[in-house]
């Protein structure tokens, strides 16, 4: 099984300043990989996902994250944060050849400072 | 499209009892995941229903159960419940198959257990 690690549980980091949440997984098999944001009270929305081809891949809100296979990594970024991207984020794989299950890291938590 | 519904939104139950909590995927998702969140602990896998099959399941007591409906609506049943088993408990759906890889996930139900 799938062992997924965000070794940051807290990131703080003031406002307009670049961000770098850290997730690494532990199998080299083919995976996909997923970054979700929970905020308060909610229930978890897909950011981005890397299925193939390019390593850098763009989500919503100004997310990026570049897949390392060589390094089994999955860094999420953003260049500059907003007040509103103050939740958690959970870093997630899905092995492609075992079906639909998902595992998630613990998840980090963002706080953005103004 | 509706999202993912989950019912009911908060739950307080006492020891011993036990509690059924609903989800209701997407239209035309047939694939239901259920998950426990805990601070500190992430999201664990509970179970995964695909065509009223649980066809993955985590590493949980058997006093967690699930089943699937014919319409692809979940229940997840916590008989006998402890202290423990308070969390936030997600629902998530997807298409299985090519071409879809993500899960999409309801708001939770924040069950908790005095």
């Amino acid at each position: 099984a799938q062992s997924v690690t965000q070794l940051d549980s807290q990131v703080p980091v003031f406002e307009e300043a670049p961000v770098e949440l850290r997730c690494n997984y532990s199998s080299s098999v083919s995976v996909y990989l997923f970054w979700y944001v929970q905020y308060p009270n909610q229930g978890l929305q897909l950011l981005l996902k890397y299925l193939s081809g390019s390593t850098l891949v763009k989500g919503i809100n100004g997310f990026e994250a570049e897949f390392n296979k060589s390094q089994t990594s999955f860094h999420l970024r953003k260049p500059s944060v907003h007040i509103s991207d103050t939740a958690e984020y959970f870093c997630a794989v899905r092995e492609s050849n075992t079906g639909n299950q998902f595992y998630f890291g613990t998840g980090t938590s963002l706080t953005v400072i103004p | 499209k509706a999202g993912v519904t989950q019912t009911p939104r908060y739950l307080i139950k006492t020891r011993g009892q036990q509690v059924t909590l609903s989800c209701s995927p997407i239209s035309g998702h047939r694939s239901v995941s259920w998950y426990q969140q805990t601070p500190g602990q992430g999201l664990q896998f509970l179970f995964e229903y695909f065509s009223e099959t649980q066809r993955n399941k985590g590493n949980f007591p058997g006093r967690f159960s699930g089943r699937q409906f014919s319409n692809s609506r979940s229940e997840m049943n916590v008989s006998t419940l402890e202290l423990g088993d308070s969390a936030l408990y997600l629902c998530a759906s997807s298409l299985p198959g090519q071409g879809s890889y993500e899960q999409y996930f309801g708001p939770g139900t924040r069950l908790t257990v005095t």
